[in-house]
């Protein structure tokens, strides 16, 4: 079956600019996690979702992130006025909630200019 | 804090040369421990997951293991193909958020 999809899978944006990211979990997945990883590091918890609502939101930087998942389904990962510092790769993961096992997804490449 | 360290950073193997990579935690409690495999530009591939102390899972050319202190992933008779960095990471309790290491990054050659 199809595995987690993210969009897009690369966006360049300048400093200042608000952007969003979008994933898809695999169909039935309650869990949903977003991760942000930087080159040489592993990845970093930002958000989870267990169905339409945060379970927990901790790993949020500030204020700036917001994520959200109104129909307990696709995710959008939102960022505020773009830091250089923001760039890295954000990783979005799915879990049936059955096993623990998180699925990943390819991950969009986020680069501030 | 919850930790997770992994040694080491880097491992060049010659095809056919076996070897280990090291895991070792520090938690508050441990739901389980999991291997992924992560190659460049693509995200973490699932590998295996670990419950309790003494528990061993296998896969093709890879076995994992799992004491109260720390995880190895062994790799027998590498191939070329199994170049990639591999993580490792431990979950505290039920549905919580993953807690990376670095990885380690393997090159293999022919």
């Amino acid at each position: 079956g199809a595995g987690v999809s993210q969009t897009p899978s690369n966006k360049v944006t300048e400093k200042g600019k608000y952007v969003e990211l979008r994933c898809d979990p695999i169909s039935g997945h309650t869990a949903l996690y977003w991760y942000r990883q930087s080159l040489g590091q592993g990845p970093e918890f930002l958000i989870y979702f267990q169905g339409t609502g945060a379970a927990d939101d901790s790993g949020l930087p500030n204020d700036r992130f917001f994520a959200v998942r109104p129909e307990g389904s696709v995710s959008t990962l939102k960022i505020q006025r773009t830091e250089r510092g923001d760039s890295a790769v954000y990783l979005c993961a799915s879990s049936s909630g059955v096993t623990d096992t998180q699925y990943f997804g390819p991950g969009t490449r986020l680069t501030v200019l | 804090e919850d930790q997770v360290t992994q040694s080491p950073e880097a491992l060049r193997l010659q095809e056919g040369e076996s070897s280990s990579l090291n895991c070792s935690y520090t938690v508050s409690g441990l739901r389980g421990l999991f291997w992924y495999r992560q190659d460049p530009g693509k995200g973490p591939e699932f590998l295996f997951t670990l419950y309790s102390a003494g528990e061993e899972k296998e896969k093709e050319r890879l076995k994992a293991t799992l004491t109260k202190k720390e995880s190895f992933l062994h790799i027998t008779a590498p191939k070329p193909e199994d170049s990639a960095t591999y993580l490792c990471a431990v979950q505290v309790s039920a549905g919580t958020a993953l807690i990376f290491g670095k990885g380690t990054t393997l090159s293999v050659s022919s």
